[in-house]
């Protein structure tokens, strides 16, 4: 199946850390990624990660892959209000068509 | 510049009719495609071309048709709008997971609103 999964909504207090979780189904992704949509807005990509790889990180952004249990997850350090968004995380599929399948996407609130 | 541009950024329309909405690039991508997003914000693949040529039709009513007359366009056309058809269509373009990291760079989406 190509379902990927996420928690729906995520409330923070300003200044603590956001973490949104994934679990997605290909275990033959060759990367994973996080998007960030802000309403009325595009997706714009925040991050990637390569699928040998188990962190990365990008100033506030730490994202964990765990290929076993094929669970990813992207952590936001000093969240911010402008970090208030839905975050998407997506696989590509290893075939011919380059296509990528989305998460539920994760509604994040940052409240002062 | 715009990377990926798509127009109308808004369609309110009556059910029955047909609409288009277009999408360029200025990305030089191969590959372009259409995704859907309902309103709980669940985003689907439609359709993907490469090169003109389309890769993927996933399961769309045939009453969307992607057109797409050169690398740097996509176009969607839609008969006989449904009340269903209510969402945000949004264009995106890639140069796959071949040759760079699969990236898709997305335009700003077009609501439709079907009456």
């Amino acid at each position: 199946g190509e379902d990927v999964e996420q928690s729906l909504f995520l409330s923070v207090r300003e200044g603590d850390s956001s973490v949104i979780n994934c679990t997605y189904t290909d275990s033959s992704s060759t990367y994973l990624y996080w998007y960030k949509q802000e309403p009325g807005a595009g997706l714009q990509l925040l991050t990637y990660i390569f699928s040998n790889m188990d962190m990365k990180q990008d100033q506030r952004l730490t994202v964990l892959l765990n290929k076993k249990d094929k669970h990813l997850s992207l952590r936001i350090a000093d969240t911010q209000t402008g970090d208030s968004a839905i975050y998407f995380c997506a696989e590509s599929i290893l075939d011919n068509t380059d296509k990528l399948i989305f998460g539920t996407g994760t509604r994040l609130q940052v409240f002062p | 510049d715009t990377a990926v541009s798509q127009t109308p950024k808004y369609l309110v329309t009556q059910m029955g009719n047909d609409k288009s909405i277009k999408c360029e690039q200025n990305l030089g991508h191969d590959t372009m495609y259409w995704y859907k997003q309902d309103s709980k914000k669940f985003l689907k693949i439609m359709f993907s071309y490469n090169n003109k040529e389309l890769i993927i039709n996933e399961t769309v009513p045939n009453r969307f048709s992607p057109k797409s007359p050169d690398k740097a366009h996509l176009n969607l056309h839609i008969n006989s709008l449904e009340l269903g058809d209510s969402a945000v269509y949004f264009c995106a373009s890639s140069q796959g997971v071949r040759r760079d990291t699969g990236e898709l760079f997305f335009g700003e989406g077009s609501r439709l609103t079907v009456l």
